[in-house]
């Protein structure tokens, strides 16, 4: 069956360095994977989107890569910030489908 | 962007008895999805619900624990019927606004605590 595994332990990480997130996936091919981000007693919120024709893809101070060989994707956030610190969330999708398959999440606690 | 109104944000509830969460949408959309986090574990769906049809619900999950309203394109309902404490999760709506399967917006969930 489709599995997504992200880190379920923490990252905690000094203020100014980069955070990386790591989202791996087994017996899937996706047509694109998805990033959010989840603050505590709210709803995922979209962060970017790679298509897997892709390799990389860059917003702000966040880039993600996708590796469809490796059947990953990593998620940078450079010069972190406290308040960067959120779980987040990696998400798989066809374009056939609304269907998205999410992983757990990983939390993310940035050190001031 | 959408913006989603969940209600309510939390609730606890006996054990046997229903909650309805109502999810508002500020714009007309095609497709809202109700999905279940159970803690520490990912998001998974529950259904999707057209305007005009019945919702369509992925394996595991039921109508009649599950019953779906969907009245307009700006409004749905969840109920979960029956309560019991392995109930107890976090419920969202959420809905794909551009409708490119490309972006889902969120709403702020449903805490539920079933005693």
């Amino acid at each position: 069956s489709q599995k997504i595994e992200q880190n379920s332990e923490a990252l905690n990480i000094q203020e100014g360095k980069t955070a990386t997130l790591t989202c791996n996936y087994t017996n899937y091919s996706p047509a694109y994977l998805q990033w959010y981000r989840q603050d505590p007693g709210r709803g995922p919120v979209f962060l970017l989107l790679i298509r897997e024709n892709e390799k990389e893809k860059r917003k702000e101070r966040l880039k993600v890569t996708f590796d469809t060989t490796l059947k990953q994707s990593l998620f940078h956030i450079t010069a972190s910030q406290p308040a960067d610190s959120a779980t987040y969330l990696c998400a798989l999708g066809e374009d056939s489908s609304y269907k998205l398959i999410f992983g757990s999440g990983t939390r993310l606690l940035v050190r001031p | 962007s959408a913006v989603i109104s969940q209600k309510p944000s939390r609730d606890i509830c006996q054990r046997g008895t229903s909650l309805t969460i109502q999810c508002q949408v500020d714009s007309q959309v095609t497709m809202m999805f109700w999905y279940r986090q159970q803690p520490g574990q990912s998001l998974t769906l529950i259904a999707t619900a057209n305007q005009g049809s019945e919702a369509t619900y992925e394996s595991g999950f039921v109508i009649d624990k599950f019953p779906i309203s969907r009245p307009n394109l700006t409004f749905s309902t969840l109920t979960v019927s029956n309560l019991s404490p392995e109930d107890s999760s976090i419920y969202l709506c959420s809905v794909d606004w551009m409708a490119t399967n490309e972006k889902l917006f969120f709403g702020s969930g449903t805490q539920l605590s079933v005693l």
